[in-house]
């Protein structure tokens, strides 16, 4: 079966990195997105990946290995406002998504 | 702003009830789709529509049912549903579902939290 995983919670301090890991088993693959959800509001794009290695957007960072079947997405200088979901999810072969159940971000003081 | 609208953004509605949730896109999209979001889960894919035309159902119950009048409105009409139908319904537009450059980046309204009593 087509899985996706990603840690529930995390929980990082303001001004610090954090990694979030995601890894993936798909029928095929056509891409791997992040996207970013605060309570009550739409997921918005972060991310996407089809190639392997590093893309940087500002302090966001995404990875990403097809031989391993893995990404991570970096988050640095972290903001109060950066306290939020992160959806991991992977386009398959038929270029149908496959979520991750989000991984939830606290970020403290 | 996303460029992707739902109302209500807040229901509450009983068993024996019928309502319809609104979702338009405002990008010039062609393709439109509506997930259930149920906390702790993964979004779960209920329908696609791509130039007006259902190409996915997700083995939804019939009690959704889903209407797409133009590649910018879409609809969902709910009728006689359980408690267990609870949950954030979002609404996202994509290019199409073709792929494309970029995988097709689906852009998300903000959703509709549904209570059934």
């Amino acid at each position: 079966g087509q899985n996706i995983d990603q840690p529930t919670e995390m929980t990082a301090t303001e001004g610090a990195i954090v990694q979030i890991n995601c890894t993936y088993q798909t029928s095929g693959f056509n891409g791997l997105f992040w996207y970013q959800q605060h309570a009550g509001e739409a997921p918005t794009f972060l991310s996407y990946n089809v190639l392997d290695g590093l893309e940087e957007k500002g302090r966001f960072s995404s990875f990403l290995s097809r031989s391993k079947g893995y990404s991570y997405l970096l988050l640095k200088e972290l903001q109060m406002k950066d306290s939020a979901s992160y959806l991991c999810a992977a386009l398959d072969s038929n270029y149908q998504l496959i979520w991750g159940a989000g991984t939830k971000l606290i970020i403290k003081p | 702003e996303t460029g992707v609208t739902q109302t209500p953004r807040h229901l509450v509605m009983g068993m024996t009830n019928k309502k319809s949730l609104k979702c338009e896109q405002h990008l010039g999209h062609n393709a439109m789709y509506w997930y259930k979001q149920s906390a702790k889960k993964p979004l779960e894919l209920m329908f696609v529509y791509n130039f007006k035309e259902q190409t996915e159902n997700n083995s939804v119950p019939s009690r959704f049912s889903p209407e797409c009048p133009n590649s910018s409105h879409l609809f969902l009409h709910l009728h006689t549903l359980q408690p267990e139908d609870s949950a954030l319904y979002l609404c996202a537009s994509s290019q199409d579902t073709s792929g494309g450059a970029r995988g097709d980046t689906q852009y998300f309204g903000p959703g509709t939290r549904l209570t059934v009593l």
